[in-house]
């Protein structure tokens, strides 16, 4: 089975400061990976995702993450911080099952941007 | 891109009543829809898998008979929440994908909240 492991559910960054978001995953299969946004009471908002070709992924709004097999992770980080990009941020993998894909989300991570 | 739109954003119903939430892929087909629960400050539950044209599939401890899916179109899905009590109050959330003109990828619904009273 594909799981992933958001640790932390909330971080703290000052406003211009280095974010690192960690995610770990679980695949027995060359997995899928995904970074999401989520703003209050709205959906989510793909980040970048990680399809087996380049390990370092870049995204939306600055964000960017590196796939690395050894350590089974796949971080979230952006050089520095915007009061905007305060909100919840979800890890997820990808899971096919009999033809169907299903998306395995983390736990979460808030992020909080103090001024 | 691709877009789903979802509606109501919200809704406030009474105990005992039904709420019919849709899901709908704006600018591409949608095959595959997924339905999912989230409750405050929580990671999102995966509720069923929906295939146009086909029964959905729920995940285990989802009640088929209170959370109805209805997939009858390659552009929409709803999920029906019957006979709704306090406890069904959450944030439900679609995502659409796997058709002509999806992308590789599955899009969001921007969610409705539900809340029960």
């Amino acid at each position: 089975a594909q799981s992933v492991t958001q640790l932390g559910s909330h971080v703290s960054v000052s406003e211009g400061a280095l974010v690192l978001l960690r995610c770990n995953y679980s695949s027995s299969v060359p997995p899928y990976l995904f970074w999401y946004v989520q703003y209050p009471n709205q959906g989510l908002q793909l980040l970048l995702k990680y399809t087996s070709a380049a390990t370092l992924v870049k995204g939306i709004n600055g964000f960017e993450a590196e796939f690395k097999k050894s350590e089974t992770s796949f971080h979230l980080t952006k050089p520095s911080a915007h009061m905007s990009d305060a909100a919840e941020y979800f890890c997820a993998v990808r899971s096919a099952t009999s033809g169907t894909y299903k998306y395995i989300f983390g736990t979460g991570t808030r992020l909080k941007v103090l001024a | 891109g691709a877009v789903v739109s979802q509606h109501p954003s919200w809704v406030i119903c009474k105990s005992g009543t039904s709420v019919k939430i849709e899901c709908r892929s704006l600018d591409f087909q949608a095959t595959t829809m997924f339905w999912y629960r989230q409750f405050p400050k929580q990671s999102l539950m995966l509720m069923a898998t929906s295939n146009e044209g086909s029964k959905a599939t729920y995940e285990q401890g989802v009640e088929k008979d209170k959370f109805l899916i209805n997939h009858a179109s390659l552009t929409l899905s709803t999920l029906t929440v019957t006979s709704a009590h306090p406890e069904d109050s959450s944030f439900y959330i679609c995502s659409a994908g796997g058709g002509q003109g999806a992308g590789d990828g599955y899009t969001f619904g921007s969610g409705t909240r539900l809340t029960v009273v």
